[in-house]
């Protein structure tokens, strides 16, 4: 199957600081990436669409000027955490989608998770 | 908003036992899919069922669809130790098919 890098895998930062995460697709071109959050014991939740060369579509009560998404190429896409504070202290995690059918599978990165100290 | 529910929300089994998780949604759908996360990590993609097919294995999985009751099940069969992880089922929505993912079931599986 496809391959969804993500990295950093963990990070800790401290409050008011920004924090970048990278996903990369690493053998397809992912015309639609998703970006989920994870809180402990919770289930994903979406946070953001973007398409390639495109603004991101957020989702209702997630913050865009504080969840800053670029999907400035067909292989990349990158969550900016602005000014992190410890309640988004949480598990990040990107999914890609490509030019195939989309009755198939959703291929997930490895997550980031993300302590704001 | 959740797509789905999944039911039990925690299940403990033995190890050998058979595991039984279910999920249901609420919008008509082209495919169900079922992931695991082991604890603090990613997403592992188990099997994907599409909604004109009712049932499909995978090894020790056996995953059915109803979609007249908009349900699936997901069955692990001789379970071990390393099956314990949580168990997600999720369906793509909307013309973006990004992935709605339900409550989660937690497994553990004692040794």
């Amino acid at each position: 199957g496809a391959v969804v890098s993500q990295h950093p895998s963990r990070v800790i930062c401290k409050s008011g600081t920004s924090v970048k995460i990278e996903c990369r697709s690493l053998d397809f071109q992912a015309t639609t990436m998703f970006w989920y959050r994870q809180f402990p014991k919770q289930s994903l939740m979406l946070m953001a669409t973007s398409n390639e060369g495109s603004k991101a579509t957020y989702e209702q009560g997630v913050e865009k000027d504080k969840f800053l998404i670029n999907h400035a190429s067909l292989t990349l896409s990158t969550l900016t955490v602005t000014s992190a504070h410890p309640e988004d202290s949480s598990f990040y995690i990107c999914s890609a989608r490509g030019f195939w059918s989309p009755n198939t599978e959703a291929f997930f990165g490895q997550g980031t998770r993300l302590t704001v100290v | 908003s959740q797509q789905g529910e999944e039911d039990p929300q925690a299940l403990s089994i033995q190890e050998g036992e058979n595991a039984t998780m279910n999920c249901s949604y609420k919008t008509s759908i082209n495919n169900l899919q079922w992931y695991r996360q082991n604890s603090g990590r990613g997403l592992v993609h188990l099997i994907l069922i599409r909604s004109n097919e009712r049932e499909k294995h995978s090894g020790r999985l056996r995953v059915t669809l109803d979609t007249s009751k908009k349900s699936s099940s997901l069955l692990i069969t001789a379970s071990r130790a390393a099956d314990t992880a949580s168990y997600f089922c999720a369906t793509p929505r909307g013309g973006n098919n990004d992935m709605r993912f339900g409550a989660g079931t937690r497994l553990t599986v004692k040794p």
